[in-house]
């Protein structure tokens, strides 16, 4: 069964960074573009990237673009989301998602993965 | 950006009736060239991730049950779960994916009445 585990969560200074990854299984990674959504505390859904399968096209959103950059190591099965610079907003779960399609700019996400807990707080 | 936005709010309804959630889009996510609706819906459990239901408006993802339908074409569409159960108390959630960036409407909390 498909499956995506999220880690690398926790608590950042504001302007820091970290780095969040994705470990997939259960299904052909290479085949599929894959997203990363976050949800700030009590709030709702808010779409972060997305990167091609194979890495050649990545999107951003407004919030994030020029902070974070996602990634991915095929060889692996893992998604990555880089974050720099980061902001008392930028407190959420991210989520990491498949999209349907291998080359993907948007899309809906058949499956997720249970989110890890950002906290940026000086 | 594509702004999605969902009404009520909040709803609720007593078991076994009909719930209907509205989602309105600032502009049409129906591609002219395949006549689809790029319109998704989600449900999020207390505690848990979302899950997709419905995507292309109207198709059920796999494994939802029946109960559950979309409809809609252009900027309105509908979420409709035609007799409610104690599990579909839940956030739901509309996504566009016409545009990027994709884009949720800010979401409908559905419980028991």
């Amino acid at each position: 069964q498909v499956q995506l585990v999220e880690s690398g969560g926790g608590v950042a200074q504001p302007g820091g960074s970290l780095r969040l990854s994705c470990a997939a299984s259960g299904f052909t990674f290479t085949s599929y573009g894959m997203h990363w959504v976050r949800q700030a505390p009590g709030r709702g859904l808010e779409w972060v990237a997305v990167i091609w399968y194979d890495g050649t096209y990545k999107y951003y959103g407004h919030s994030v673009k020029g902070r974070f950059t996602i990634s991915r190591d095929n060889s692996k099965s893992t998604l990555y989301l880089e974050m720099n610079s980061l902001r008392a907003e930028d407190t959420a779960v991210y989520y990491c998602a498949r999209g349907p399609y291998q080359y993907d700019s948007g899309s809906y996400l058949d499956y997720w993965g249970q989110g890890t807990l950002l906290t940026v707080s000086s | 950006d594509i702004v999605m936005t969902q009404s009520p709010d909040s709803l609720a309804v007593s078991l076994g009736e009909r719930a209907t959630i509205n989602c309105k889009s600032s502009q049409s996510v129906l591609y002219s060239s395949n006549k689809k609706n790029f319109l998704a819906w989600y449900q999020q459990r207390p505690g848990q991730p979302p899950k997709l239901l419905l995507y292309w408006a109207s198709t059920r993802a796999s494994g939802v049950p029946d109960r559950f339908s979309g409809s809609g074409s252009g900027t309105d569409f509908t979420l409709t779960i035609s007799s409610l159960q104690v599990e579909d108390v839940a956030l739901y959630y509309c996504q566009q994916y016409y545009g990027t960036p994709s884009t949720f409407g800010q979401g409908t909390r559905l419980e028991i009445k």
